[in-house]
């Protein structure tokens, strides 16, 4: 089973300011990484899938890369609305699916 | 409207057994590939099962051999079948819809999720 391991476990962040958020897998996963976002009490919600490609209705801000084992998701200029829990997929290797631990995103 | 919405969750003894359901509308279960994805207190989603549009199906080790994915197409709705559950089976239980690619599958569609607590 392939271990997604996300850092860090908090990002403080000020409301404009750019975030960086990395996913680390123990295995290559090649690209097939997905990001998602999670807000209290929500189901998550997909952001980012082939590591790099926009789901629907996705602002612009988010933005994935990486290949291999080592991915990144950035939010390029902080909305009030971006704060809550991210975290990445792969499916490289499936059955099963993994995710990572998640990295909370708070204001600054 | 492409929705999933569960229901079945509830308190329940260890050793007990649970039914979830989830009903979908906007889009036909058995076209797709769908999955059973929970979410214990303060952890990351964990995949626990999915059944295929051709109807195989797949387990997490953790619930292989207690838990049963299955669908009914007259109804266009998902169920997991529950039993012999354990304290670490407590969680949140996401009805999920997945994309397929080449390599595997990621989730495009969540259900609201349904809450499973097994304790005495």
């Amino acid at each position: 089973e392939i271990v997604m391991t996300q850092s860090p476990a908090t990002l403080s962040v000020s409301p404009g300011e750019r975030a960086t958020l990395s996913c680390r897998a123990s295995q290559s996963v090649r690209s097939n990484l997905a990001w998602y976002q999670q807000k209290p009490g929500q189901a998550p919600r997909l952001l980012i899938y082939g590591a790099s490609t926009r789901a629907t209705g996705i602002p612009a801000r988010f933005s994935g890369s990486g290949s291999g084992t080592e991915f990144t998701l950035t939010i390029s200029s902080l909305q009030s609305e971006d704060f809550a829990v991210y975290y990445c997929q792969q499916y490289n290797n499936w059955p099963p699916v993994t995710f990572g631990q998640g990295t909370r995103v708070d204001i600054k | 409207e492409v929705q999933l919405v569960e229901s079945g969750g509830g308190l329940i003894q260890p050793g007990g057994s649970l039914r979830l359901s989830c009903a979908a509308s906007g889009f036909t279960v058995s076209s797709n590939y769908m999955s059973w994805v929970r979410q214990a207190p303060g952890k990351g989603p964990e995949w626990v099962s999915v059944i295929y549009s051709g109807g195989s199906t797949y387990y997490a080790d953790s619930v292989k051999g207690r838990f049963t994915i299955s669908r009914d197409n007259s109804k266009n709705t998902l169920h997991l079948q529950m039993n012999s559950l354990r304290a670490e089976d407590t969680a949140v239980y996401y009805c999920a819809r997945d994309r397929i690619a080449a390599a595997g599958t990621w989730v495009d569609v969540w259900g609201q999720g349904t809450t499973v607590t097994v304790s005495s």
